[in-house]
C-alpha cells in the first residue's frame, strides 16, 4: 500500500538560510510524487511534481525536489528562505490503480520562517 | 489562480441544518475530488468522481453525499450538520496527460456551524 510520511510537522529556520523538508514515501509501482504548498486560509498550490522524467525537479519559487529511490525519499529544499516562503507544506504520492488516480498526502509540514 | 471554482467561500449555518457546496473544475478536467480539511484531522479525501460516476470513496460520512453533473461541475450535500463539520472543504479536479496526472485544488469554502 502507497503510504507518505513527512517526518517534520514544524520547521523553523532563518531568513536566507536553507529549508530543508523531508518527505518519505512507500509505493509497490513508480509513483508519481508531488509537493503542495498551503499559505494560510488559502488553496493547496502546487509546487512542483515527480513524475520519472529527471530525478531533480525544479519548481515555483526557487524550490526544487530530488528524488532518491535507493532511500524511498522526496525532499524539498530552497538554498535561501524567504518570509513569504511561511506556510504548511504537504507531500503527496499518487498512483493509479483500477483506471482511476489516488493521492496519498502526508500531514503536512509548517514552515516559519524567522526574521 | 488554479482554475478550480468553488462556492460559496464562507458559510455560517446551524446544527442541524443542510448545505451546499459547490465546484467548478479547470477546463477539461474530468475527475472531481473533494477534500474536508480540519484542524484536528487535516486534510482528508472525501470522494473523487470522473465524468460523472463515482470512482473512489474515502472517509466520507453517511450524512454527506456528493454528484458530479453532465456539465462537470460537482456539488457536496452535508446534512444533518453537526459542531464537528467545521472545517474548509476543498475541491480539486485533475488532468490526465502524458507525463502523468497532476491535481489542482481551489480556493476552498469555510464551512462553520453554530
Amino acid at each position: 500500500a502507497q503510504s507518505v510520511t513527512q517526518l517534520d510537522s514544524h520547521v523553523s529556520v532563518s531568513e536566507g538560510t536553507p529549508v530543508l523538508l523531508r518527505c518519505n514515501y512507500s509505493s509497490s509501482y513508480s509513483p508519481s510524487l508531488f509537493w503542495y504548498v498551503q499559505h494560510p486560509n488559502k488553496g493547496l498550490q502546487l509546487l512542483l511534481k515527480y513524475t520519472s522524467a529527471a530525478t531533480l525537479v525544479k519548481g515555483i519559487n526557487g524550490f526544487e525536489a530530488e528524488f532518491k529511490k535507493s532511500e524511498t525519499s522526496f525532499h524539498l529544499t530552497k538554498p535561501s528562505a524567504h518570509m513569504s516562503d511561511a506556510a504548511e507544506y504537504f507531500c503527496v504520492v499518487s498512483d493509479q490503480t483500477s483506471g482511476t488516480y489516488k493521492y496519498i498526502f502526508g500531514t503536512g509540514t509548517r514552515l516559519k520562517v524567522l526574521a | 489562480d488554479s482554475g478550480v471554482t468553488q462556492t460559496p467561500k464562507h458559510l455560517i449555518t446551524a446544527t442541524g441544518q443542510r448545505v451546499t457546496l459547490r465546484c467548478s473544475p479547470r477546463s477539461g478536467d474530468l475527475s472531481v475530488y473533494w477534500y474536508q480539511q480540519s484542524l484536528d484531522q487535516g486534510l482528508q479525501f472525501l470522494i473523487q468522481y470522473y465524468n460523472g460516476e463515482e470512482r473512489a470513496k474515502g472517509n466520507i460520512l453517511e450524512r454527506f453525499s456528493a454528484q458530479q453533473f453532465p456539465d462537470l461541475h460537482s456539488e457536496l450535500n452535508l446534512s444533518s450538520l453537526e459542531l464537528g463539520d467545521s472545517a474548509l472543504y476543498f475541491c480539486a479536479s485533475s488532468v490526465n496527460t502524458v507525463s502523468g496526472n497532476t491535481i489542482y485544488f481551489g480556493e476552498g469554502s469555510w464551512l462553520t456551524v453554530v
